[in-house]
């Protein structure tokens, strides 16, 4: 068992839809969640930081963590094309320790 | 701010040369800084990480004499791709962690493709 799994999809959604995007991990050490979107040939952009059970939003983005379930989640609302991308969660036990990734998911946002 | 990048971006090299990637964090100090590589559609694979000052610590299964990484400054982090051949063609990322923080950011990546 991977200790962050993600769905990979493909997930497509329109335009204007909220989108929900999850994950689980297994390693209660984990401390730190992210949330990076990776476009095509392109590094992974951090996008949400968390470290506590609860809900974290900026702007149409909102970062929910379930430390009780161990359970990682990423809405986006009113998508955009330019959403299209594929979201890596990650977590981290602390310390400047490496980051457990999940396999991303692959978004597109459709017009 | 929180601004990291690679050079080259790309690169093409003949089988058996060497091929030095540069990572630098050019806003912020970085103890440590990550190495990764990725195959088109996979997720990020850590090949090493990278401490200034010391010697870095590879993942399982990757050779520490192919790929050489220094960590001279708290800015700088280079890995050395040598006697590269074409399986060792793909897009390598470096992440680099902000001081006294847990916050990761990453370069751009670069492109390496091995004729």
């Amino acid at each position: 068992q991977k200790e962050v799994e993600q769905d990979p999809g493909p997930l497509s959604v329109p335009e204007g839809a909220i989108v929900s995007l999850n994950c689980t991990y297994s390693n209660s050490a984990f401390q730190y969640f992210m949330w990076y979107r990776q476009y095509s040939r392109k590094g992974p952009e951090l996008l949400m930081y968390t470290y506590s059970s609860g809900n974290k939003e900026d702007g149409r983005f909102t970062a929910q963590v379930d430390k009780s379930s161990k359970y990682i989640s990423l809405f986006i609302r009113d998508s955009q094309p330019s959403d299209s991308a594929t979201y890596l969660c990650a977590s981290v036990t602390g310390g400047g320790n490496k980051l457990t990734f999940g396999t991303g998911t692959q978004l597109k946002v459709e017009l | 701010g929180a601004v990291v990048s690679q050079h080259p971006s790309w690169v093409i090299c003949k089988s058996g040369t060497s091929v030095k990637i540069e990572c630098r964090s050019l806003d912020f100090q970085a103890t440590t800084m990550f190495w990764y590589r990725q195959f088109p559609k996979q997720s990020l694979m850590l090949m090493a990480t990278s401490n200034e000052g010391s010697k870095a610590t590879y993942e399982q299964g990757v050779e520490k004499d192919k790929f050489l990484i220094n960590h001279a400054s708290l800015t700088l982090s280079t890995l050395t791709v040598t006697s590269a051949h074409p399986e060792d063609s793909s897009f390598y990322i470096c992440s680099a962690v902000v001081l006294d923080t847990d916050t990761q950011y990453f370069g751009p990546g670069t492109r390496l493709t091995v004729l």
